[in-house]
């Protein structure tokens, strides 16, 4: 159980265009769903947190004009990066709580790796 | 000064070894500790999850945590080549408004090597 999925899992896309990576939870109601940032050999870094049916709340440093969020269901968010820029590229990664016993523990996607030329 | 430390690694140990992974931290109201392993490329997957102090094992991975000390680990017994990569632990606390937002450490890159 615990399931999520992410897509598209690689993209490529040219400086100026918007991408869209969705997350999904598969098999659990995420409650709350997060959004992480991962350069090479580095940790994860925290871009923003959203609960469902409200705004996401970003961390300090994220731009979010930039950053779309959208959480619109319980198994659903999506994250646009806007205006992609070469400094954009990097690993996405969606997590999903479901707020229940183990309300405090995350599970992760897959990733989604964003390359912009 | 860092919420949570997290021994840097990276660490490269013989297959069979016996490993030992750490993090200290600083918040107190943390609660709950849990273990993550990254392989390359790819999402953290969940491998422990302890509330509050004691031992929790499964299979060939222990989990600790010392509340007084501020301190966790994670035993690897008989390590695998499989088990090459790299290993987060995570905490949070009640503190926290949103459900499962966890504070992460840095990383330790593990290699088992046949």
């Amino acid at each position: 159980g615990a399931v999520v999925s992410q897509h598209p899992s690689w993209v490529i896309c040219k400086s100026g265009t918007s991408v869209k990576i969705e997350c999904r939870s598969l098999d659990f109601q995420a409650t709350t769903m997060f959004w992480y940032r991962q350069f090479p050999k580095q940790s994860l870094m925290l871009m923003a947190t959203s609960n469902e049916g409200s705004k996401a709340t970003y961390e300090q440093g994220v731009e979010k004009d930039k950053f779309l969020i959208n959480h619109a269901s319980l198994t659903l968010s999506t994250l646009t990066v806007t205006s992609a820029h070469p400094e954009d590229s990097s690993f996405y990664i969606c997590s999903a709580s479901s707020g229940t016993a183990l309300q405090e523990t995350q599970y992760f996607g897959p990733g989604t790796r964003l390359l912009v030329l | 000064q860092k919420e949570v430390e997290q021994d840097p690694g990276p660490l490269s140990v013989p297959e069979g070894a016996i490993v030992s992974l750490n993090c200290t931290y600083s918040n107190s109201a943390f609660q709950y500790f849990m273990w993550y392993r990254q392989y390359s490329r790819k999402g953290p997957e969940l491998l422990m999850y302890t509330y509050s102090s004691g031992n929790k094992e499964d299979g060939r991975f222990t989990a600790q945590v010392d509340k007084s000390s501020k301190y966790i680990s994670l035993f690897i017994r008989d390590s695998q080549p499989s088990d090459s990569a790299t290993y987060l632990c995570a905490m949070s606390g009640s503190q926290d408004t949103n459900a499962g937002k966890s504070t992460f450490g840095d990383g330790t890159t593990l290699t088992v090597k046949p």
